[in-house]
């Protein structure tokens, strides 16, 4: 089976740019998650869906926002770039919503604001 | 907000060395998780541990823990150079969020 898949692999924006980011979880999996890593330091919980509801919302400004399709694939929406977004952001899927299943990370997106 | 802590924050053992990382949440958690991040992959998970003083084994990885479910540790004996990589421990905070450590960076030398 294949594992969770996120595109694109690299990005590169300018300030005050909007990117999206884009996952499919493991098929079955209905809960997605999605973290942003800076160099050097563990990930930080942005958004979790499950059952294409919000579920969770870590300490990000409005500028993040994200949704859960029917086919659970998620998207993960940045406004207003600042140099400070640039990270790997990465999706995790599960098979339920409880935060105590482990958590089946994607490859990452790299996005870097100039 | 709750907060995970990891000591050290680097390693540098020679290959056949033990290595142990630790990890302290400032609150009672009901489980934790360990994933280990080779350098530039994902996070893969490693392990969850639920019960208070709970140790489990995986060949030469050792995890526990502790007592008042606020620590855990993780353990590798005889280390080798596949063991290279940061080891997080996450634990469940509030509305759903997985709250991570900021890791222990492994480094071998053979």
């Amino acid at each position: 089976d294949a594992g969770v898949t996120q595109s694109p692999t690299h990005l590169i924006k300018t300030r005050g740019q909007h990117v999206t980011l884009r996952c499919s979880p493991i098929s079955g999996h209905k809960s997605v998650s999605w973290y942003q890593q800076v160099l050097g330091q563990g990930p930080q919980f942005i958004f979790q869906y499950y059952e294409k509801e919000e579920r969770g919302r870590g300490n990000f400004p409005d500028r993040f926002s994200a949704r859960q399709f029917p086919n659970y694939s998620s998207e993960l929406n940045v406004n207003a770039l600042l140099l400070g977004d640039s990270a790997l952001y990465l999706c995790a899927s599960s098979l339920v919503g409880d935060r105590g299943y482990e958590q089946y990370f994607g490859p990452g997106t790299r996005l870097t604001v100039t | 907000g709750q907060q995970v802590m990891q000591i050290p924050q680097y390693q540098h053992v020679q290959e056949g060395e033990d290595f142990t990382t630790y990890c302290n949440s400032s609150t009672t958690l009901s489980n934790i998780q360990w994933y280990k991040q080779r350098p530039g992959g994902h996070p893969v998970f490693l392990i969850q541990l639920v019960k208070s003083g709970e140790v489990k084994k995986q060949k030469r990885l050792t995890f526990q823990f502790g007592e008042a479910k606020k620590n855990s540790s993780l353990h590798i004996t005889a280390t080798q150079t596949t063991d290279v990589g940061t080891y997080f421990c996450a634990g469940p905070g509030q509305g759903n969020m997985l709250t991570f450590g900021g890791g222990t960076r492994l480094m071998v030398k053979p």
